[in-house]
């Protein structure tokens, strides 16, 4: 079995600040973790994947991950925001039964 | 187009009424999945199908039964809507097995409210 603990609800940065979500998980196989984002009213996008290559996931519109076992973390970072990244982002697991589990969301908020 | 269409996109319906809600997909992928989403709990699994013929339920079934009608088309039935199930639902597919990327793919999801 598998589970995730996204470390926040909300999370507010300023623009051209630093952002980070955390993301923590559990598994007992290796796993293959994923981070969607949610803008307003529309359905979940991948913003970016782990699947045992690289240990540096870099996605789209400037965000990236790393998957550190040692922590079983998989933290996301953009290192300017911009207003457009205003959504809720859901990191989320899986292994080899094909079955993703979902943390509960991070609300993202961009100020002026 | 969208790979994964979803309709209603928006419902609104009684306590007691037994309602459909219909996913299709021009991805041609075998696995497809339905979750609904409540604020604060993200999305979990109601029920998959990895075929056709094959349906499992998942993390949070009660209330709700699935049927997969081909290999594009996966529906949602509740059999008697009650309020706690007002939700955010999502369909979704993912790759076949052996190309390795786990990958889930969603639709815009339906908006469904009981009163």
């Amino acid at each position: 079995a598998q589970s995730v603990t996204q470390l926040g609800s909300h999370v507010s940065v300023s623009e051209g600040a630093l952002v980070l979500l955390r993301c923590n998980y559990s598994s007992s196989v290796p796993p293959y973790l994923f981070w969607y984002v949610q803008y307003p009213n529309q359905g979940l996008q991948l913003l970016l994947k782990y699947t045992s290559a690289a240990t540096l996931v870099k996605g789209i519109n400037g965000f990236e991950a790393e998957f550190k076992k040692s922590e079983t973390s998989f933290h996301l970072t953009k290192p300017s925001a911009h207003m457009s990244d205003a959504a809720e982002y859901f990191c989320a697991v899986t292994s080899s039964d094909y079955k993703l589990s979902f943390g509960a969301g991070t609300t993202v908020t961009v100020r002026a | 187009d969208a790979d994964v269409t979803q309709t209603p996109r928006n419902r609104i319906t009684k306590t007691g009424k037994r309602i459909m809600l219909e996913c299709s997909q021009t991805k041609g992928h075998d696995r497809m999945y339905w979750y609904r989403q409540d604020p604060g709990l993200g999305l979990r699994l109601i029920y998959y199908s990895f075929d056709v013929k094959d349906i499992n339920k998942g993390e949070i079934s009660d209330g709700y039964s699935v049927s997969r009608q081909a290999q594009a088309k996966f529906s949602l039935s509740l059999e008697s809507a009650i309020p706690n199930q007002t939700a955010l639902y999502f369909c979704a597919t993912s790759d076949p097995p052996g190309q390795g990327t786990y990958e889930q793919y969603f639709g815009p999801g339906t908006r469904l409210t009981v009163t």
